[in-house]
């Protein structure tokens, strides 16, 4: 059980390149989010999924893009990439369940550099 | 929306003392309050939670403690040792079974937490 695993763990791209980061569950969470990391503003929501082939934006969705085509796998993708968008991206994922809590469970980050 | 603060944004206190932390939120409709700890080069994990309907929670040396009237809740750390340094977050979320928040979180700002041997 290897939880929540992020592709690549680090990438340096420039500026108008495009990429894709691969977040991966194996507790057949239904939920699943995008999260940005900066200095000094905590976690910000980019996108989530609450389900196979479903997406909604969050916060900061400009210049992101999101699919969930398997329920296990949740990408992030920037089509034209901007200094703007440097950051450490964080995929989480979290049960449907009303039952239990509401607990996410993150994966180990991805750094991206945009110069 | 949500808005969440936290304060403050670092700390440093000896080993063997106490830490707080504070934040408060904005949305009365928020109903669950999580901390969460982030090592170096680590996602962040839950440490402890709070509904809504309780005022304090207590885990061994983590407590939570929670105001709805003034929207605001505290983690407390008592006998800190040097592997509690970390980054620590608060958020706020909605959990109620008829909305519409999918277990979303709004997280504060962080702090920083230094605990000197």
């Amino acid at each position: 059980n290897a939880g929540v695993t992020q592709t690549p763990k680090f990438r340096v791209l420039k500026t108008g390149q495009s990429m894709t980061l691969l977040c991966a569950q194996d507790m057949n969470h239904e939920y699943m989010y995008w999260y940005r990391q900066d200095p000094g503003m905590g976690l910000r929501l980019i996108h989530y999924s609450v389900g196979e082939g479903t997406t909604a934006k969050g916060e900061v969705p400009d210049g992101y893009n999101v699919s969930r085509l398997k329920k296990q796998n949740f990408l992030l993708g920037l089509e034209s990439a901007a200094p703007s968008q440097t950051s450490v991206y964080f995929c989480a994922s979290r049960t449907s369940g009303r039952a239990v809590g509401g607990e996410q469970y993150f994966g180990p980050g991805t750094r991206l550099t945009v110069t | 929306g949500e808005n969440v603060e936290q304060h403050p944004s670092t700390l440093s206190v000896q080993e063997g003392d106490s830490a707080v932390i504070k934040c408060t939120y904005s949305d009365s409709a928020s109903n669950y309050f999580p901390w969460y700890k982030q090592e170096l080069g680590k996602g962040p994990q839950l440490i402890i939670d709070i509904r809504s309907n309780v005022g304090e929670k207590k885990d061994q040396r983590i407590a939570v403690t929670l105001n709805k009237t003034a929207k605001h809740f505290s983690l407390h750390i008592t006998e800190t040792q040097p592997e509690d340094s970390a980054v620590y977050f608060c958020a706020a979320g909605d959990l109620n079974a008829g909305g519409t928040s999918y277990g979303k979180l709004t997280f504060g700002q962080g702090t920083i937490l230094t605990v000197h041997p």
